[in-house]
């Protein structure tokens, strides 16, 4: 079946530093893929997507491209905040199942 | 907008006894799910509901395990009775029909079964 795979954590990172979270994922055909985020106290909430190949989800510095040929949806952003610490979870549905599947969630911690 | 609502926030019980939780989704969103997240694991999908009836329960344990979504608007998940590999938390998210991939979560509830 479809399932995802995320590095396991913590990362822990200083402020403006460089993060890279790698997810790589196994599906029948061309899912679409998701990283939501879960910031302390809080529901999970969708940070980007990207639904074919080579798209690249963005939003609040963060960027993540649909890599096809290495099954892989990478999160990157350029210059972590304190604020950016919480848990990152990389997603996938297959059109057809209409199911999020989850990765374990990668937790993020950026020290000042 | 009010976000998805779940109560309560933490919940501990002794083995064998019954838990409830209720979750008021997004006023609109006609598409409900009840997830249960193990501590180190994402979210593994139990139930999904659109408008009262059930869609997708083939990962529900429903030798202990029930949900009902009565009027399509609030729902409960029920647990009875509860073994200690039922520790998680539990979260409730929902949509709009046909965008399953944007999912509002809820906070959650947190089990300890002792």
């Amino acid at each position: 079946g479809d399932s995802v795979t995320q590095m396991e954590g913590p990362v822990t990172l200083s402020e403006e530093a460089f993060l890279t979270i790698n997810c790589t994922y196994t599906a029948t055909g061309y899912p679409s893929l998701f990283w939501y985020v879960q910031y302390p106290g809080e529901g999970l909430q969708l940070l980007l997507k990207a639904t074919k190949a080579d798209d690249k989800g963005s939003n609040k510095g963060f960027e993540a491209t649909y890599r096809k040929e290495t099954t892989s949806f990478h999160l990157e952003k350029g210059s972590v905040q304190v604020s950016d610490s919480a848990v990152y979870f990389c997603a996938l549905i297959w059109a057809a199942g209409n199911k999020l599947t989850f990765g374990g969630g990668t937790r993020v911690l950026v020290k000042p | 907008e009010a976000g998805v609502a779940q109560s309560p926030r933490y919940k501990i019980i002794e083995k064998r006894q019954s838990v409830a939780f209720w979750c008021n989704p997004i006023s609109g969103h006609a598409t409900l799910y009840w997830y249960q997240q193990i501590l180190g694991q994402g979210p593994k999908l139990l139930i999904q509901f659109q408008n009262n009836g059930v869609v997708d329960d083939s990962q529900l344990p429903k030798d202990r395990f029930s949900a009902e979504r009565l009027k399509g608007v609030d729902s409960t998940l029920k647990i009875q009775p509860a073994k200690l590999e039922d520790s998680a938390v539990y979260l409730c998210a929902s949509s709009f029909v046909g965008v399953t991939y944007e999912q509002y979560f809820g906070p959650g509830t947190r089990l300890t079964v002792t």
